[in-house]
């Protein structure tokens, strides 16, 4: 157990759905991550925030979209996503803010399937 | 640009073998190298990390990491591979670029024990 949850932990959705990904950290931390995990690529930084507010995007589709309410909560939007948004979506966060030496907590990730 | 590599997609040993995984990274800067494992099912988390000092780090569950600055390298190692200890490894590198940290992660190499 991390410390950082996520939900829910698999979510199958049509091109058409609207859904979204929570993700929660008892930690204190300051910063909080989503990363996307997709087979035989390396993980890509989708989005950064710290303290509550966006630093990093990193050139992701608008059909993603972040929430950050506060320091402990950060939400990924999802609406007319496609097949190849399938993966693991990862949320991490850090106690220190967004440091090069930061040491990242993970959550066990949301799988997600678009049909 | 900033890169890790992990020249091995897979790997097979033998439980109580030795084991080395591979990274090489390219940083122009002082590197803050890590090496995360990751369970099946799980998120991910932190073996150990090289900041400075001492180039031999050491980290959980008995691995431990070498850099060389010379080679670009910072390869993990474990003298005795434990069944458990099968799941995937990833080398990162801290990185700083348009003005914000990262980690720049590797593809991941997996491993795999055989009894």
């Amino acid at each position: 157990e991390t410390g950082v949850t996520q939900t829910p932990r698999h979510l199958v959705m049509g091109m058409t759905n609207k859904k979204s990904l929570k993700c929660e950290q008892h930690l204190g931390h300051n910063a909080m991550y989503w990363y996307k995990q997709s087979a035989k690529k390396p993980l890509e930084l989708m989005f950064v925030y710290s303290l509550e507010e966006r630093v990093e995007n990193n050139s992701v589709p608008s059909r993603f979209s972040p929430e950050c309410p506060n320091s402990s909560h950060l939400f990924l939007h999802l609406h007319t996503l496609q097949p190849e948004d399938s993966a693991l979506y990862l949320c991490a966060s850090s106690q220190g803010g967004v440091g090069r030496g930061e040491k990242l907590f993970f959550g066990s990730g949301t799988q997600l399937s678009v049909l | 640009a900033q890169s890790v590599t992990q020249p091995d997609i897979h790997i097979t040993v033998s439980e109580g073998a030795s084991l080395e995984l591979r990274c090489n990274y390219s940083y122009g800067a002082t590197p803050y190298l890590f090496w995360y494992v990751q369970s099946p099912g799980q998120g991910l988390q932190l073996l150990l990390k090289y900041f400075s000092g001492d180039t031999l780090v050491q980290g959980i569950k008995g691995f431990e990491a070498e850099f060389k600055r010379s080679q670009s390298s910072f390869n993990l190692r474990k003298p005795s591979v434990h069944w458990s200890d099968a799941a995937e490894y990833f080398c990162a590198v801290g990185s700083r670029s348009g003005g914000y940290n990262k980690l720049i992660f590797g593809a991941g190499t997996r491993l795999a024990v055989h009894p």
